[in-house]
């Protein structure tokens, strides 16, 4: 069973970058027809796409968070992360980390999500 | 971007009781429309994908349809575990995008 699982400080300053990572267990990150996407929620914009790796390091960010958006993939320790810099108070959210098929586009794997808050 | 629109926004419904969500972009989508079940605290589990493929596991109860514009999500027979908020999601183009949740309560 395919496990999703996000890591990462739960307080961000403002300013400062969030960093998050993701590790994949019960499966392979390099799965030909999947993508890694990061996710989030929050209470104001419900979930909002942030932005999506494939295992080659293809990346595609959400436009509205592309200039403070970063993405890595790691097939050897079975991970993707997330950078996100500058962050103000209203990038406070749970961020989920899921799998997304890539024609189709359905996200059927999800982390249990994180909560990080921005706050000094 | 492609907003994504849910009707309504709440309801509350007997056992047994069929229920129906709606969910309207706002350009055509074909059939790129997947929907998810999420409880409090909880990741959001993919019921239904490209419309009215059902995800492995999902109860037969639950049901999708529509093309372009128009979606609808179907519970025939609504059990209290069926409490949940649903979501749609267009996944025609990037930025795939999610509608604003449809809050299901049992009464």
């Amino acid at each position: 069973q395919l496990q999703l699982q996000e890591s990462g400080p739960g307080l961000v300053k403002p300013s400062e970058t969030l960093s998050l990572i993701c590790t994949v267990s019960g499966g392979s990150i390099s799965d030909s027809p999947y993508n890694w996407d990061w996710i989030r929620q929050s209470p104001g914009k419900g979930l909002e796409s942030i932005g999506t790796i494939y295992y080659r390091g293809t990346t595609l960010y959400s436009p509205s968070l592309n200039s403070r958006v970063t993405m890595s993939v790691d097939t050897s320790e079975n991970q993707f992360s997330l950078k996100l810099s500058s962050v103000t108070a209203a990038d406070t959210a749970v961020y989920f980390c899921a799998r997304r098929r890539r024609q189709m586009g359905y996200f059927d794997y999800w982390g249990q999500g994180v909560l990080v808050t921005v706050s000094s | 971007d492609i907003q994504m629109t849910q009707s309504p926004p709440s309801l509350s419904a007997s056992v047994g009781d069929r229920v129906t969500i709606t969910c309207r972009p706002s350009q055509s989508i074909a059939t790129f429309l997947n929907w998810y079940q999420q409880k409090p605290g909880k990741a959001p589990r993919l019921l239904v994908y490209s419309t009215s493929t059902l995800q492995s596991g999902v109860p037969s109860r639950f049901s999708g349809s529509g093309s372009g514009t128009d979606f609808s999500l179907t519970i025939t027979s609504l059990q209290p575990e069926d409490s949940a908020t649903y979501y749609c999601q267009q996944s025609h183009t990037v930025p795939f995008t999610f509608g604003p949740g449809t809050k299901v309560e049992i009464k």
